[in-house]
């Protein structure tokens, strides 16, 4: 079934330092989502992107679907200890249902 | 306010024993899930629901079963057939549509001594 790798597994960044996850996939993606899960809670949806080579910005948050629509990366310039969380990201399986699968997430950690 | 709500944020259950679930929205939406969510593992889809009186199972579904009786609820039962069944349960709700977002509650931690 459809999978999509992400990478790395876990960060652990200094406060003002820039963070990168990235997520990858064998097949050619319709979209992909990006959720994100602070420790303790539930994972919120922060973006979705659609079109070959789109980005997209949320302040300091720096969303990138690949050109050949097969990779995505979130960026985030500069994090605070507010940014710490697991960041998933999410990809509609093939054929006509609407599950989503999730990457395995990266659990990015700030050090103040 | 909307949302969804799911009960309790705890569960304590002995070995053996069946739990149910409790999954709320007052959205409107049409689709429903259920992920499971182990440590290191994302989330993992268990069943999912588009439509009343419908459902589908996801990848993990052995040892769970579910109901949508009405569209607002979805509850899930965890069985005494699922072999390791401590975890984190996370109900999602989404507007009909493949590229539609989906809205998550809180989750219910679920421990089976």
């Amino acid at each position: 079934g459809q999978q999509v790798m992400q990478i790395p597994q876990y960060q652990h960044v200094q406060e003002g330092e820039d963070f990168t996850t990235y997520c990858n996939s064998s097949t050619t993606l319709s979209n992909i989502q990006w959720y994100k899960q602070r420790p303790g809670g539930h994972p919120v949806f922060l973006i979705q992107l659609v079109k070959s080579g789109e980005v997209k910005k949320q302040k300091r948050l720096t969303f990138q679907f690949g050109e050949a629509k097969k990779n995505s990366s979130l960026h985030i310039t500069a994090t605070q200890t507010t940014d710490v969380g697991t960041y998933f990201c999410a990809v509609i399986t093939q054929g006509g249902s609407e599950k989503l699968v999730f990457g395995k997430g990266t659990k990015l950690t700030v050090n103040p | 306010d909307g949302g969804i709500t799911q009960s309790p944020k705890y569960l304590f259950r002995k070995e053996g024993q069946n739990v149910t679930l409790s999954c709320e929205q007052n959205l409107n939406h049409d689709a429903m899930y259920w992920y499971r969510q182990d440590p290191g593992q994302g989330l993992r889809l268990i069943y999912y629901s588009q439509i009343v009186n419908d459902f589908q199972k996801g990848d993990i579904a052995e040892g769970y079963s579910v109901s949508r009786e009405k569209k607002e609820s979805f509850p899930l039962t965890v069985t005494s057939a699922q072999k390791n069944p401590t975890a984190f349960y996370l109900c999602a709700s989404s507007i009909a549509g493949r590229r539609n977002t989906q809205y998550f509650g809180p989750g219910t931690r679920l421990t089976v001594l």
